[in-house]
């Protein structure tokens, strides 16, 4: 049973409007995630990470919010742009060895 | 700077070959990492190495195996390929837990 959820495999925005990434976890052990963006046919770069000691963070036009009584964390980007069209992995780490990902969203911006 | 670099890009293996995916990363990290996507699957741990001279297995070891070969050389084989492991192979390194990973561009393999 995958251990990091994302339950949308897609998602369309139209360009300038917010997009919305969702990301579930079962473990509450889990105390950091990040979210990686993967463009085709390249490796996944790392985009924003969040520890459980905050429940915001945010870089630019991404901001991760995590909700640890829920087991979830979202992804918003505000304004959405045709570049952030991707495939978008949520990650958490694993008791410090290494970092368990989920399933992935695709993320379509329409000009 | 190179960052992570996996070869080969591509690779068309019949089942039961053999074969090694290669991963050097020029950052001096000190850990590696091999992950498989899969559609609807994400990224999973295959085989990861904390350090040099350690290696040890993750999710989804089964039919492969590891080296690491120096600090920065971390490769994958394949000792009979199965069309189970039609795949695109990632590498990564880290060093700086809190930082995430850094990885190569894959390799995607296709085992008929």
């Amino acid at each position: 049973d995958q251990q990091v959820k994302q339950n949308s495999p897609s998602l369309s925005v139209q360009e300038g409007r917010i997009s919305i990434l969702n990301c579930d976890y079962t473990n509450s052990m889990f105390d950091y995630f990040l979210w990686y963006k993967k463009y085709p046919a390249e490796g996944p770069t790392f985009l924003i990470s969040i520890s459980s000691i905050k429940d915001k963070n945010e870089d630019g036009r991404f901001t991760v919010f995590l909700n640890k009584s829920a087991k979830h964390l979202s992804l918003h980007i505000v304004p959405s742009q045709p570049g952030d069209s991707a495939v978008y992995f949520c990650a958490s780490d694993n008791y410090g060895q290494n970092f368990v990902f989920g399933p992935g969203t695709r993320l379509s911006v329409l000009p | 700077n190179a960052g992570v670099t996996q070869t080969p890009k591509f690779q068309v293996l019949k089942t039961g070959q053999s074969m090694t995916l290669q991963c050097a990363q020029d950052m001096n990290h000190n850990s590696m990492y091999w992950y498989r996507q899969d559609p609807g699957m994400g990224l999973r741990l295959i085989y990861y190495s904390a350090s040099e001279g350690t290696t040890d297995k993750g999710e989804v070891p089964n039919g492969y195996n590891v080296s690491r070969l120096n600090k920065r050389e971390f490769s994958l084989r394949l000792e009979s390929a199965a069309p189970s492991q039609t795949s695109v192979y990632f590498c990564a390194s880290s060093e700086a837990y809190s930082y995430g990973y850094t990885f190569g561009s894959g390799t995607r393999l296709t085992v008929v």
